[in-house]
């Protein structure tokens, strides 16, 4: 399978435990990016990486929250001190250059506890 | 403010009927994309639109981007059971992430 990939798919914590998840874009594609969605919401931006550069993040990204994509292929965010309102469906896709299409993973769905 | 506006919110309609959704926005987009939503699940990407007044058909779904770049329409014809899901438009200004609206419901009943 080609597509993105991102683990874990499902994840339970308890408030006030750090997370991190995992994503593998399409190998070729140098542009990653993060979404989160809650219920009854479509995706909202997070951040994006256009190889291993962070270029834009959203101010729905606390200082809580934190990425990397330290050699420009696989990307981790992590959430530090995780709160109720953190849980929701984390979202990776990436895209190739400036066409700007994304393809999405399965996610992962975040629960706290 | 959302950026894109998708309407109606839930759709719920027998397997047989024909129905169009909306997506709507007071900003000028480069593209917009339509994607399907299944619960537990990712987006998937159905189509890509780029030009104003574009029509794609993709078998019995047809996706138009309005002439000014500002809205569009899915209108998926002789609906299925499998045509259930979440539709998510999304939209590009130049190399921006995209921006999504809250997408429409559909429920397609046997």
């Amino acid at each position: 399978d080609t597509g993105v990939s991102q683990d874990p798919r499902h994840k339970i914590t308890k408030r006030g435990q750090n997370v991190t998840f995992r994503c593998d874009p399409i190998s070729e594609h140098n542009r990653l990016y993060w979404y989160r969605q809650t219920l009854g919401q479509g995706p909202e931006f997070l951040t994006y990486f256009q190889n291993e550069a962070q270029l834009e993040k959203s101010r729905l990204l606390s200082d809580r929250f934190s990425a990397e994509r330290p050699k420009g292929s696989f990307s981790t965010l992590e959430i530090q001190r995780t709160e109720q309102g953190d849980s929701a469906m984390y979202l990776c896709a990436s895209s190739l250059g400036t066409v700007n299409v994304a393809f999405f993973g399965q996610g992962t769905r975040l629960t706290v506890v | 403010t959302q950026l894109l506006e998708q309407s109606p919110q839930f759709l719920s309609i027998q397997e047989g009927e024909n129905l169009t959704v909306y997506c709507n926005s007071s900003s000028v987009f480069s593209s917009l994309q339509w994607y399907r939503q299944e619960p537990g699940e990712g987006p998937v990407l159905l189509v890509t639109v780029v030009t104003g007044g574009e029509v794609k058909k993709l078998k019995r779904l047809t996706f138009q981007f309005g002439d000014a770049r500002k809205d569009s329409s899915l209108h998926i014809t002789a609906a299925q059971p499998g045509d259930t899901g979440l539709y998510l438009c999304a939209g590009a200004k130049g190399n921006t992430p995209l921006v999504f609206g809250k997408g429409t419901r559909l429920s397609v009943i046997a």
